[in-house]
């Protein structure tokens, strides 16, 4: 596609339900990165990819997160029983190897 | 653990003032890019900046790298409303991750 695109744009949910959010990144892109933004603020290192494998995951708050990607393409970012802290954008970027990231426009998570 | 530190957080000006924003580490980055951010989008890079001392132009924004790749600046001269906005330096660690600062926030008044 033209662009990084994720979904869904807004995702609202109750304490306690599980969560997926979808990122599609630019066609041949090799990495792709997740990121969480709390409002105006700076970005927080979630998990990175290169290819289909993670050679960072170093950023995932708890193990009730995971994510992966598959056929070097589209990720999913999963939250298991989600805590209200867990509200926020989340960013998804993809680049070729690690040169200039381009950014989707986020998944604003609320938890109620 | 690499941390970037920007300083300001909040930035207000009025049209025309001259402005300049930190990006400060005890790392060393590989390379270090400035990123530019509006409301409900993501960030756009801006400029990469890769050798100590480099000095990068794009119009009115004029981007500095650290001597010793730790710290760089973003003066931005004769700010206009559409320079409003989030601000954002990252480092390219040793292992491919970019980490963010925490952001200056732009506003610039008519």
């Amino acid at each position: 596609g033209a662009g990084v695109s994720q979904s869904p744009s807004n995702k609202v949910t109750e304490k306690g339900k599980d969560v997926e959010l979808r990122c599609d990144p630019i066609s041949g892109h090799t990495a792709l990165y997740w990121y969480r933004q709390s409002l105006g603020q700076g970005l927080e290192f979630l998990i990175y990819f290169q290819g289909n494998s993670a050679p960072d995951k170093s950023g995932l708050p708890s193990d009730r997160f995971s994510a992966e990607r598959t056929g070097g393409s589209v990720s999913t970012l999963t939250i298991q029983r989600t805590q209200q802290e867990d509200s926020a954008v989340y960013l998804c970027a993809s680049s070729f190897y690690n040169e200039k990231l381009f950014f989707g426009s986020g998944t604003q998570l609320s938890v109620l | 653990t690499q941390l970037l530190e920007q300083s300001p957080q909040f930035l207000s000006i009025q049209e025309g003032e001259n402005l300049t924003v930190y990006c400060n580490s005890s790392s060393v980055f590989s390379s270090l890019q400035w990123y530019r951010q509006e409301p409900g989008e993501g960030p756009v890079l801006l400029v990469t900046v890769v050798t100590g001392g480099e000095v990068k132009k794009l119009k009115r924004l004029t981007f500095q790298f650290g001597d010793a790749r730790k710290d760089s600046s973003l003066h931005i001269t004769a700010a206009q409303p559409g320079d409003t906005g989030l601000y954002l330096c990252a480092g390219s660690s040793n292992t491919g991750k970019l980490i963010f600062g925490q952001g200056t926030t732009l506003q610039v008044k008519p």
